[in-house]
């Protein structure tokens, strides 16, 4: 089966813009959840969307949001970007199996906010 | 709030040694705890995971011991190699209502395998 994958790997875009980023979940997987990543607050979760619904929500602001589409990909839009939200971010495509909750990871998208 | 404590942030090993990451969570709702390795410019992946119902797993040259009392995991990796040289994370999982689960991360343990 082909992995989780990303588009696009890097961004650089200026302060007050919005950017969308994309995933693609392994085939079969319904479940994909959003983190942020950088050096100071390490890995961070977002949201997870589940059947085109968003289950579950992290403590980020309103400017980060996300949706599913029927094909279970995924995408993500920060809006009004500022400096911090300069990151790594990481789609994880989940599998339910029995008794586990596993979750693999993209390559995720490096975002560059100057 | 950091619920999972991972330690130590880095840790150089010689190659052949035993490399030891120990993580510390506090929330007892945690049921799922996995390991992931990360290599620079990679998404993490998932290296090996336990229950809490099982004291160790074993898989190649990794071991995860968990002790649930002390809510204590760690990553034992035998044998270490210089292709080991990443960031390991642990991670602990809840459900979290609606059928779903959220993974909590540690900060991150850099390794150095060292010829």
């Amino acid at each position: 089966k082909a992995g989780v994958t990303q588009t696009p790997r890097y961004l650089i875009k200026t302060r007050g813009q919005q950017v969308t980023l994309s995933c693609s979940p392994i085939s079969g997987h319904r479940s994909v959840s959003w983190y942020q990543q950088t050096p100071g607050q390490g890995l961070q979760f977002l949201f997870e969307y589940f059947s085109e619904t968003q289950r579950n929500k992290g403590n980020f602001p309103g400017r980060f949001s996300g949706r599913q589409f029927s094909n279970s990909r995924s995408e993500m839009n920060v809006s009004t970007l500022e400096l911090g939200d300069s990151a790594l971010y990481l789609c994880a495509s989940s599998f339910f199996g029995t008794g586990s909750y596993e979750q693999y990871f993209g390559p995720g998208t490096r975002l560059t906010v100057t | 709030q950091q619920q999972v404590k991972q330690s130590p942030q880095s840790l150089i090993v010689q190659k052949g040694g035993i490399s030891i990451i120990n993580c510390a969570y506090e929330n007892t709702a945690f049921d799922y705890f996995p390991w992931y390795q990360q290599f620079p410019g990679k998404g993490p992946a998932l290296l090996i995971a336990i229950r809490p119902d099982v004291s160790e797993k074993k898989e190649g040259r990794f071991t995860i011991s968990f002790n649930k009392s002390a809510k204590q995991f760690s990553l034992h990796i035998m044998d270490s190699q210089p292709g080991d040289s990443a960031t390991y994370f642990c991670a602990a999982s809840r459900p979290s209502g609606a059928g779903s689960y959220q993974l909590t991360f540690g900060k991150g343990t850099k390794l150095s395998v060292i010829p």
